[in-house]
This record gives structure tokens, sequence and C-alpha cells, in this order.
């Protein structure tokens, strides 16, 4: 069984730009959660997202958005991007229905400069 | 105050011994606990869930819950170098399904061959 698959594991950008990072979840997994990692904050939750739905919404601005696509398939985005933006983003998959045993995908490393 | 504390060590073991790891939350309405162990440089791997009160036992490991007194642990047994690792103790927060994990700073368990 695959596992939870990110994209891309690395990005560089700059000030002021976008971003878009993909996630896939495991097969069968209906919920993906997005978390960003920094060393000063630890694992912070970004959102949740079920069957297409935003189910939780962490303490995050708006430029932070994400969605998910009918097969479960999720993207976050990140507008004006600052530089305390960088960090590891990491995607978790889990059921949605049955408990919330998270699986995490390798994650993204953005660095913004 | 936090809503999941841990001591961010580092817990330093010999090898061989057991590790035991604490972690106290504040939402007393939380249902579901997760222990995630996770190397430097990687992501977070699951490696225990528990949803009820008392102990539960996966191999060399044991997650213990008391939610009477907000408290879970998580204890190695044999402790080996490969356990080397932070430690990151996470609430699910609120109801059960909600996939929105608050996730402690973690805890740098060392063992020493």
């Amino acid at each position: 069984k695959a596992g939870v698959t990110q994209t891309p594991r690395y990005l560089i950008k700059t000030r002021g730009q976008q971003v878009t990072l993909s996630c896939s979840p495991i097969s069968g997994h209906r919920s993906v959660s997005w978390y960003q990692q920094t060393p000063g904050q630890g694992l912070q939750f970004l959102f949740e997202y079920f069957s297409e739905t935003q189910r939780n919404k962490g303490n995050f601005p708006g430029r932070f958005s994400g969605r998910q696509f009918s097969n479960s398939r999720s993207e976050m985005n990140v507008s004006t991007l600052e530089l305390g933006d960088s960090a590891l983003y990491l995607c978790a998959s889990s059921p949605g229905t049955e408990g919330t045993e998270a699986f995490f995908g390798q994650g993204t490393r953005l660095t913004v400069v | 105050q936090k809503e999941v504390e841990q001591n961010s060590g580092p817990l330093s073991v010999p090898e061989g011994a057991i590790a035991s790891l604490n972690c106290t939350y504040s939402d007393r309405g939380s249902q579901s606990f997760f222990w995630y162990r996770q190397y430097s440089g990687k992501s977070p791997e699951l490696i225990m869930f528990i949803y009820s009160n008392g102990d539960k036992e996966d191999g060399r490991f044991t997650a213990q819950l008391n939610k009477a007194s907000q408290y879970v642990s998580l204890l190695i047994r044999d402790s080996q170098p490969s356990d080397s690792a932070t430690y990151l103790c996470a609430v699910e927060r609120g109801s059960s399904n909600t996939g929105k994990l608050i996730f402690g700073q973690g805890t740098t368990l060392q063992v020493k061959p």
C-alpha cells in the first residue's frame, strides 16, 4: 500500500510570491490534514479536509488556504510569502471516519528568501 | 499554559533500559491520544495511539492514559540506540474524527550504547 506522497520535496521562493504544495493520501483515506513545522513553534495544525470540505481550521492567516479534490488529493496554497513562512509543511492522511490515526508524508521544505 | 506539554529533554538512557516519556494535556474533552517518533530530518511516524484509560502494549512500546489526571505516557522497554529520536505527543482536539491534532514540543530521547 502506497504511503502519503507530497510534492515537491523542496522549494525556494522569494518574498511576495505564492506557492502550491500537493499531497496524495493513502488509498482509501478521505481526510487530509496540513501542518507547519518550525524549530520555534513545533508542529502546528493548518487545516483539515474531508470529502472535499474543510472540516477544521487552525490559527493561521488567510494567506494559507487549501482544497481537496474528489480523489482525496489535496493542495495547499500560500500567497504573498513572508520569510516566516519558511518551514517544513507536512500532510497527514487518515481514514477520517474511524479515528484520526494520521500518517504523515515526507513533507515539503519551503524556504522563503 | 500550552495545550499539550512535554519535557523537551534530552532524556538520556543506557541501552537496554526503560525510557519513560510523559505528556500532559489541558482539554478534558480530548478523546484520542497519539505518540509519534521523529528522526532528525524526517517526518513524524505514528508508533502508538490510545483512546481508553489504562495501558496499551505493542511490542516494546506501552502507552498509558489517565484521563482524570490528563496524563499520557510512553514507555519503551529494552531501549536501543535506534530509538534515539524526538517523541511527539499528540492530542485530538475535541471529539474524535476532527482530524485536528495538537502536538507537544517533543521530547528528545538519547539511548547510549
